[in-house]
């Protein structure tokens, strides 16, 4: 079975700090994501890498950065935490093309709360 | 850009009855995913329908997608207080390997 392993499940952090948040996956998938979920807005893509150094940016990147330097391994960076940053965040990954090939994994969920 | 709605926001349900969830999106897609996830946990994939199909099974699972709609249903037939939990639709749009989802449907299953 494919696994994503996030490293952290529970984080408190204090506001302005730097934040790590690691994602690893044991399926040689091409592609890897970050999400984040809020009550009420549902997940939102924060930033996606499709290969070993390239990233893209989702749908709300301000404030993070990520960094893919080996294919297993997908980073999320707050560089400086705020407290709106407080959140459920999801790693997920998948391969890339083919029919049915689609599919994204998910880790169990990393809940960080900035105070 | 694209965003999957899943109505009803919650839906409650006595074990044993069907559940049906319904997802819209805006444009154009390649296929549409169901996920699920219970709480505090994260997301696993359902199924997959492709956008030339239009009806798919798998267990007590059937979805359905209407194009010309631009809209999607998930049926959980004889649902069991196991099948609790949030329940996601995504949309992917042509080689794009991003997937949009929607807000999400609680379904509560009273035993």
């Amino acid at each position: 079975d494919v696994k994503v392993t996030q490293s952290s499940r529970y984080l408190v952090k204090r506001t302005g700090e730097k934040v790590f948040l690691e994602c690893v996956q044991d399926m040689d998938h091409e592609n890897m994501f970050w999400y984040r979920q809020d009550p009420g807005l549902g997940l939102r893509l924060i930033y996606f890498s499709y290969d070993v150094k390239m990233k893209e940016k989702g749908d709300i990147p301000e404030g993070y950065s990520v960094s893919r330097e080996k294919k297993e391994r997908f980073s999320l960076i707050l560089e400086s935490a705020s407290t709106n940053q407080t959140s459920m965040y999801l790693c997920a990954s998948s391969l890339t093309g083919g029919t049915g090939r689609n599919t994204i994994y998910f880790g169990e969920g990393s809940w960080l709360t900035v105070v | 850009s694209q965003q999957g709605e899943e109505d009803p926001q919650a839906l409650s349900i006595q074990e044993g009855e069907n559940a049906t969830m319904n997802c819209s999106y805006k444009t154009s897609i390649n296929n549409l995913q169901w996920y699920r996830q219970n709480s505090g946990r994260g997301l696993v994939h359902l199924i997959l329908i492709r956008s030339n199909e239009r009806e798919k099974h798998s267990g007590r699972l059937r979805v359905t997608l209407d194009t010309s709609k631009k809209s999607s249903s998930l049926l959980i037939t004889a649902s069991r207080a196991a099948d609790t939990a949030s329940y996601f639709c995504a949309s992917q749009k042509g080689s794009n390997y991003k997937l949009t989802f929607g807000k999400g449907t609680l379904l509560t299953v009273n035993p």
